[in-house]
């Protein structure tokens, strides 16, 4: 069943704004990761954070993970047009189980 | 990095008849593939679990006779849907994973229409 729920589900923004997508979860997990999809495509795997770190960048990217609230976020800085696109958290659990994914926040940057 | 390959990017097939998906770990060995399904503007559906040598495990209400996965070597797994209904029209993804710092590394997907 799903347990990663993203919100919000739609996020409208202008380029150079920083956006901000949350993820909550319910069980104990491994570690949670972030997956990025353009319409009508794979997923792009962004960052994974493990259950023993708060925070950690990539680039643009930060994520943070609050074991103790069950919730991450991601923080997309300076966007960008072409960072429109659905964004997924995703819980692995701590005996190896499958991820599970919420259902994405369709972020949208206008030029 | 790791890269998955998944084949056909979309297909059109008519009622009744059978499509098979490929998905392929090109640069390492995957024991363990998933298969997702994904509808419009929605999240993505474990479908099922494709072991290695091994059956696959099904998620709960997905019918297995429908959805027949094999896994014949560590770095193929197929999905096919049989006797194809347009309810079956669906965006189909699997994933694979390398390293677990790697993450899971998706397939581009599958887009299945049933006419």
């Amino acid at each position: 069943s799903q347990q990663g729920e993203e919100d919000p589900q739609a996020l409208s923004i202008q380029e150079g704004e920083n956006a901000t997508m949350n993820c909550s979860y319910k069980t104990s997990i491994n570690n949670l990761q972030w997956y990025r999809q353009n319409s009508g495509r794979g997923l792009v795997h962004l960052i994974l954070i493990r259950s023993n770190e708060r925070e950690k960048h990539s680039g643009r990217l930060r994520v943070t993970l609050d074991t103790s609230k069950k919730s991450s976020s991601l923080l997309i800085t300076a966007s960008r047009a072409a960072d429109t696109a659905s964004y997924f958290c995703a819980t692995g659990g701590i005996y190896g189980q499958n991820f599970v994914f919420g259902p994405g926040t369709r972020l949208s940057v206008l030029p | 990095g790791a890269v998955v390959s998944q084949h056909p990017s979309r297909v059109i097939c008519k009622s009744g008849t059978s499509v098979k998906i490929e998905c392929r770990s090109l640069d390492f060995q995957a024991t363990t593939m998933f298969w997702y399904r994904q509808f419009p503007k929605k999240s993505l559906m474990l479908m099922a679990t494709s072991n290695e040598g091994s059956k696959a495990t099904y998620e709960q209400g997905v019918e297995k006779d429908k959805f027949l996965i094999n896994h014949a070597s560590l770095t193929l797994s197929t999905l096919t849907v049989t006797s194809a209904h347009p309810e079956d029209s669906s965006f189909y993804i699997c994933s694979a994973r390398d390293r677990v710092e790697y993450g899971y590394t998706f397939g581009s997907g599958t887009r299945l229409t049933v006419v």
